[in-house]
């Protein structure tokens, strides 16, 4: 079975902190993917990463940045929170031609709360 | 440009019927991937059913089913004899071409199964 673990799950920061969300994911994926989901704009693609030491930005990168040390990890940081980065992120991982399932594999999420 | 739009917010339905969500898209592309994911009251997204754009045949999967219509740009997901377990989130999806930049996705359709 797939797996892509996130941590935290959930966390509290302040304005103008440094927030580190972290993904792990033991499918052997090449693909990486990280997602911000916000009520009434469904899920969107920050940044993603095709191997390890390579990122690249999705469709809202501003404010994020990203990080892929290794194939099995990858993170998101923000530099600078801000109140508009509060929302729910998902991680998730595919193979380089998405598998037989062709499909992505969704970790269980981070709640984020910038105050 | 490329969109996916779900413009059914919430639909209400009686267990063990029949419940049909639309889905339009939009790409200049000629090879693309459709899916359909649920995303559960506790945040989990999961993998549905996908529908390849090059497939006459409606793609079906126990209980769920597809009505793709590549003239409209339309994928439908329909959900036979629901149960209440059915109650989620479902997000509409497009992956054009192979490789590529993950998936773009919509802004999702509430189901409510009710005894």
């Amino acid at each position: 079975e797939a797996a892509v673990t996130q941590s935290p799950r959930s966390k509290v920061a302040v304005t103008g902190g440094k927030v580190t969300l972290s993904c792990h994911q033991t499918n052997n994926h090449d693909y990486m993917y990280w997602y911000r989901q916000d009520t009434g704009h469904g899920l969107r693609l920050i940044h993603y990463s095709y191997v390890a030491d390579s990122t690249e930005k999705g469709d809202i990168p501003d404010g994020y940045k990203a990080s892929r040390p290794s194939q099995e990890n990858f993170s998101l940081i923000l530099e600078l929170a801000s109140l508009s980065q509060t929302a729910v992120y998902f991680c998730a991982s595919s193979d380089r031609d998405w598998g037989v399932q062709n499909t992505l594999y969704f970790g269980a999420g981070t709640r984020l709360s910038v105050l | 440009a490329q969109k996916v739009t779900q413009t059914q917010t919430s639909i209400s339905v009686v267990e063990k019927t029949t419940v049909t969500m639309d889905c339009v898209y939009e790409t200049r592309d000629s090879s693309y991937f459709l899916f359909w994911y649920k995303q559960t009251a506790s945040g989990e997204i999961v993998f549905l059913i996908r529908q390849d754009s090059y497939k006459k045949e409606n793609a079906t999967v126990g209980h769920y089913s597809l009505n793709f219509q590549k003239p409209k740009s339309s994928i439908g997901l329909i959900i036979t004899a629901t149960q209440i377990e059915d109650s989620a989130v479902y997000f509409c999806a497009m992956r054009v071409g192979q490789g590529g930049r993950a998936l773009i996705f919509g802004t999702g359709t509430t189901v409510s199964v009710s005894p």
